[in-house]
C-alpha cells in the first residue's frame, strides 16, 4: 500500500543536539501528524498539523506543514536519552469536506542519542 | 483511565491455521482502526469501523481477513488459512469520532499490538 516517503531512515547523535527528519509526499494530504513509537507499544501523538504552512511547537519538537500539503518536518532540539524511538509521520486526507479516518504512514526514522 | 488493550501481545501460530486478535477501545470511542506494521515499517492501514460499522475496509489484502465489531465496543480480526506473510504486529486505535470537522484531527489511540508470527 502506499507510504509516505520519509528521511532519513535512521540518526545516530549526541545529547544535546538538534535533529530534523521529513516527510513527502505524491499526493496531497489536509492533515500532517507526527508519532513516536517506543519498543513494544503503539505509536503515541506528538504533533498534529491541519493548515498549509501551519508551524506548531510542543516544547522541544517543531513541525511544519508544507505550503503544497505534499510536505512537512519534524525539528527536535537539544535531544535527550528519552527521545531514542522510531518517530513516524502519517497523513490523513479529506474528501467532499469529510475526514477519512485512515492515516497514511511514513517508512519511519529510527533515532539513536548516545549520552 | 485504560488505554486500547490488545489480546494477545503474543501469538504464534502454524501456517494454514485460523487466529483471531481481540481490541479494546477506550471507552467512548465510536472509531476503532486496524493497522498492520510489518518488520521496519510504518503501519498500515486495514479497516476502520464507525459504531458496528465497517466505514472503509480498503485495507485488506485479501478475502483470509475480516474484521467484526458486533456491538460497537470490542473488535476482533479474524485471519483464515495463514501465511507466513501474514506475519506482523497488528495494532488497533480508537478515536471518540471516525471523522473530523474540517481542521481538526480527532486523534487515534493505539493499543500495544498483538505479535502475530506464523511458522
Amino acid at each position: 500500500g502506499q507510504q509516505l516517503n520519509q528521511s532519513p531512515q535512521s540518526m545516530f547523535i549526541q545529547e544535546g543536539e538538534d535533529v530534523s527528519m521529513n516527510c513527502t509526499s505524491s499526493s496531497i494530504f489536509n492533515t500532517w501528524l507526527w508519532y513516536k513509537q517506543d519498543p513494544g507499544e503503539g505509536p503515541v501523538l506528538l504533533i498534529a498539523l491541519y493548515k498549509a504552512g501551519e508551524l506548531t511547537s510542543n516544547g522541544r519538537l517543531t513541525a511544519q506543514f508544507g505550503i503544497t500539503r505534499k510536505d512537512s518536518f519534524l525539528n527536535i532540539s537539544a535531544s535527550i536519552p528519552s527521545d531514542v524511538g522510531i518517530y513516524f509521520c502519517a497523513g490523513q486526507k479529506n474528501a467532499g469536506g469529510t475526514s477519512y479516518g485512515k492515516l497514511t504512514f511514513g517508512q519511519g526514522t529510527i533515532l539513536t542519542v548516545h549520552p | 483511565g485504560a488505554g486500547v488493550s490488545q489480546t494477545p501481545s503474543n501469538k504464534v501460530t502454524e501456517k494454514g491455521k485460523y487466529v483471531e486478535l481481540r481490541c479494546d477501545p477506550i471507552s467512548g470511542h465510536t472509531a476503532l482502526y486496524w493497522y498492520r506494521q510489518s518488520l521496519g515499517q510504518g503501519p498500515e492501514f486495514l479497516i476502520y469501523f464507525q459504531g458496528t460499522g465497517a466505514a472503509d475496509d480498503s485495507g485488506l489484502p485479501n478475502d483470509r481477513f475480516f474484521a467484526v465489531r458486533p456491538e460497537g465496543s470490542v473488535s476482533t480480526l479474524k485471519i483464515q488459512r495463514t501465511e507466513r506473510g501474514d506475519s506482523a504486529v497488528y495494532l488497533c486505535a480508537s478515536s471518540s469520532l471516525g471523522t473530523g470537522t474540517n481542521g481538526s484531527y480527532n486523534e487515534q489511540f493505539f493499543g500495544p499490538g498483538t505479535r502475530l508470527t506464523v511458522l
